[in-house]
């Protein structure tokens, strides 16, 4: 069965210094991968995806991230953090072979803290 | 443009009580998901319509769920005899038809059940 694990709860980082959060999928085939992210009381925002091409995608807000077929994951990076970047994140996937349904399977999230 | 908008934004229900919550998805969109936030158990999908399919209704944890879609634009998805573990954050996302193309999400509609 598809799944996505994101390890860590919460992230915490000083603002201005990079970041990442991490993402890992299992997934027979070649897998579509998501990140979103919520704010208080929000909904989700798409944040990137990576379909096919190039490993790394560069997304909304400065985020990017790297697809990494061996290690099957799908960790969120920006370079430099900013405070207002603190939120919720999750990561998805979807097994594009399913033909039932597109539906998105996703990690438990991960609590980014940013501090001034 | 305008975005997938969900309402209410809030309902508190007694336990027992039916409740509709409804999506209107973003114009264009032929594919429509619910997905379900609660404390403790992520998101987890609950049903997805996609034009004149036959929805995917495998999501949906007990015959006391259901939903429709009608016209293949404004989606209800109601609850029957409502229970304190239906208490959750109720997210409805509509997307182009295709795997490859992402979802767009609604702010949701938080429903407690006393």
């Amino acid at each position: 069965a598809q799944s996505v694990a994101q390890p860590e709860d919460q992230v915490n980082v000083a603002e201005g210094n990079p970041l990442t959060v991490k993402c890992t999928y299992s997934v027979s085939g070649n897998p579509y991968l998501f990140w979103y992210v919520q704010y208080p009381n929000r909904g989700l925002q798409f944040l990137l995806k990576y379909i096919t091409g190039d490993n790394l995608v560069k997304g909304s807000y400065g985020f990017e991230a790297e697809f990494n077929k061996s290690q099957t994951s799908f960790h969120l990076k920006k370079p430099s953090a900013l405070v207002s970047d603190s939120a919720l994140y999750f990561c998805a996937v979807r097994d594009p072979r399913m033909d039932s349904s597109y539906k998105l399977i996703f990690g438990s999230g991960t609590r980014l803290l940013v501090r001034p | 443009g305008a975005g997938v908008s969900q309402s209410p934004s809030n309902k508190v229900t007694e336990k027992g009580k039916d409740v509709e919550l409804r999506c209107d998805p973003i114009s264009g969109h032929t594919a429509l998901y619910w997905y379900r936030q609660s404390l403790g158990q992520g998101l987890e999908f609950l049903i997805y319509f996609q034009g004149n399919s036959a929805p995917d209704k495998s999501g949906l944890p007990s015959d006391r769920f259901s939903a429709e879609r009608t016209g293949g634009s404004v989606s209800t998805l109601t609850i029957q005899r409502t229970q304190q573990e239906d208490s959750a954050v109720y997210l409805c996302a509509s997307s182009s038809r295709g795997s490859s193309y992402e979802q767009y999400f609604g702010p949701g509609t938080r429903l407690t059940v006393t």
